[in-house]
């Protein structure tokens, strides 16, 4: 079955600690992104990625990272420098730009203990 | 910043009853999509609509866009429990950018 995969579903960290957060698709899109929401909030763009090497800050860049060696995977890292990283963070991935839509992993939950 | 912003916030109805979100956004866009979530999960892409579409439907679905006003309207018709979520709102804009920047959504209740 196609898909984008996050894992895992729940992270904890300790403070001063850096996470990594996986997603994986298998849909050959171009684009992947990275989002990260607060609870009852909306979606904030984090990081997004056109192609292969290639990455844009989004929104909110700060204290996070993320690489695209493969066109497969877009993980996300959680560095120390993020000062309030409990969230739920969403990645989603798309075709290309214009009029195609965007498809979502399932999320993680991070907390920070 | 956020490209949308929907309105309102959260919305409580009777099931049978129709429901209808708003969503206002800044920038020129290529197009405009809406999204359903369920609580703790993934979103769920519902319906596209271009600049240069103005109305249209899937199934109980509705979806309106006025570039003028840089607004759109989600309409869902004859609400059932199960259409109990949050809806978002996301916009593609008009330059070749990859962006999609999404609102903050609107909380629906359908009460059985």
């Amino acid at each position: 079955d196609g898909g984008i995969t996050q894992s895992p579903k729940y992270l904890f960290r300790k403070e001063g600690q850096n996470v990594t957060l996986s997603c994986e698709q298998n849909l050959n899109h171009d684009a992947m992104y990275w989002y990260r929401q607060d609870p009852g909030q909306g979606l904030r763009l984090i990081y997004y990625s056109q192609i292969v090497n290639d990455f844009q800050k989004g929104d909110i860049a700060e204290g996070y990272s993320v690489s695209r060696e493969k066109k497969e995977s877009f993980p996300l890292t959680v560095t120390s420098a993020q000062k309030n990283p409990t969230a739920f963070y969403l990645c989603a991935s798309r075709t290309a730009p214009g009029s195609t839509e965007a498809f979502f992993g399932q999320g993680t939950r991070l907390t920070v203990v | 910043s956020q490209q949308g912003e929907e309105d309102p916030q959260a919305l409580s109805i009777q099931e049978g009853e129709n429901a209808t979100m708003n969503c206002s956004y800044k920038t020129s866009i290529n197009n405009l999509q809406w999204y359903r979530q369920n609580s703790g999960r993934g979103l769920v892409h519902l319906i596209l609509i271009r600049s240069n579409e103005r109305e249209k439907h899937s199934g109980r679905l509705r979806v309106t866009l006025d570039t003028s006003k840089k607004s759109s309207s989600l309409l869902i018709t004859a609400s059932r429990a199960a259409d109990t979520a949050s809806y978002f709102c996301a916009t593609a804009r008009m330059d070749s950018s990859y962006k999609l920047i999404f609102g903050s959504g609107t909380r629906l209740l359908v009460r059985p």
